[in-house]
């Protein structure tokens, strides 16, 4: 069965600073990837997704992530965080080409100004 | 932008009743979703629905759960008799067929109170 972790519960960066967000899945084949925003009552937003190729992907927002086969991992990051991003991110896998997506337990942000 | 709507938005129910959320899925798009999200925690899977049938379900999936698509355009969950631990946000996704299957499009999200 698959399954996503994402090690860090809650992050504090300054505005302006990198962010890093760690995310590992456990599937045995080759997953699909995703990483979704959410922001307080309020549904998830997309940020970018990988299925096969390129091993970093450009998302929305300035986000990419990328997917290190070697290591079950597909980091989210932003090289200059905004007050804006300050949410919850959420890594998902699935398994199948429209099959149901697994989530982590996700990783809230803040920004310090 | 095609987006997926839901309806309402947030409900207050009284444990023990009928309770039915309403989503509209993009229009080209046969594959849907329903996701929960207990406050604090992770959202989980329900079920997903493609062709007039389920095609998986989770286990918390139960016989108080049901989906319909009762026309072209809306797909539905239906909670028979609501517990206290039903209050979630409901979430209505859907996916297009083909290599694009597997991206998930979400709806804002119905929130649910059962008291």
């Amino acid at each position: 069965a698959q399954s996503v972790t994402q090690p860090d519960i809650h992050i504090t960066v300054s505005e302006g600073a990198s962010l890093e967000l760690r995310c590992n899945y456990s599937y045995g084949a080759t997953p699909y990837l995703f990483w979704y925003v959410q922001s307080p009552g309020q549904g998830l937003q997309l940020l970018l997704k990988y299925f096969s190729g390129d091993t970093l992907v450009q998302g929305i927002k300035g986000f990419e992530a990328e997917f290190k086969r070697s290591q079950s991992s597909f980091n989210l990051r932003k090289p200059s965080v905004h007050w804006s991003d300050a949410a919850e991110y959420f890594c998902a896998v699935a398994a199948t080409n429209a099959g149901k997506s697994t989530f982590g337990d996700g990783t809230t942000l803040t920004v310090k100004p | 932008e095609p987006e997926v709507t839901q309806t309402p938005s947030h409900q207050v129910t009284q444990m023990g009743q009928e309770v039915i959320l309403r989503c509209v899925p993009i229009s080209n798009h046969l594959y849907f979703y329903w996701y929960r999200q207990i406050l604090g925690q992770k959202v989980e899977f329900l079920v997903s629905f493609y062709n007039n049938e389920i095609s998986e379900k989770s286990e918390i999936f139960d016989d108080q759960f049901s989906v319909e698509r009762p026309d072209g355009s809306n797909f539905t969950l239906k909670i028979r008799s609501t517990k206290l631990e039903d209050s979630a946000m409901y979430f209505c996704a859907s996916s297009e067929e083909g290599a694009e299957g597997n991206t998930i499009y979400f709806g804002e999200g119905s929130w649910l109170t059962v008291v």
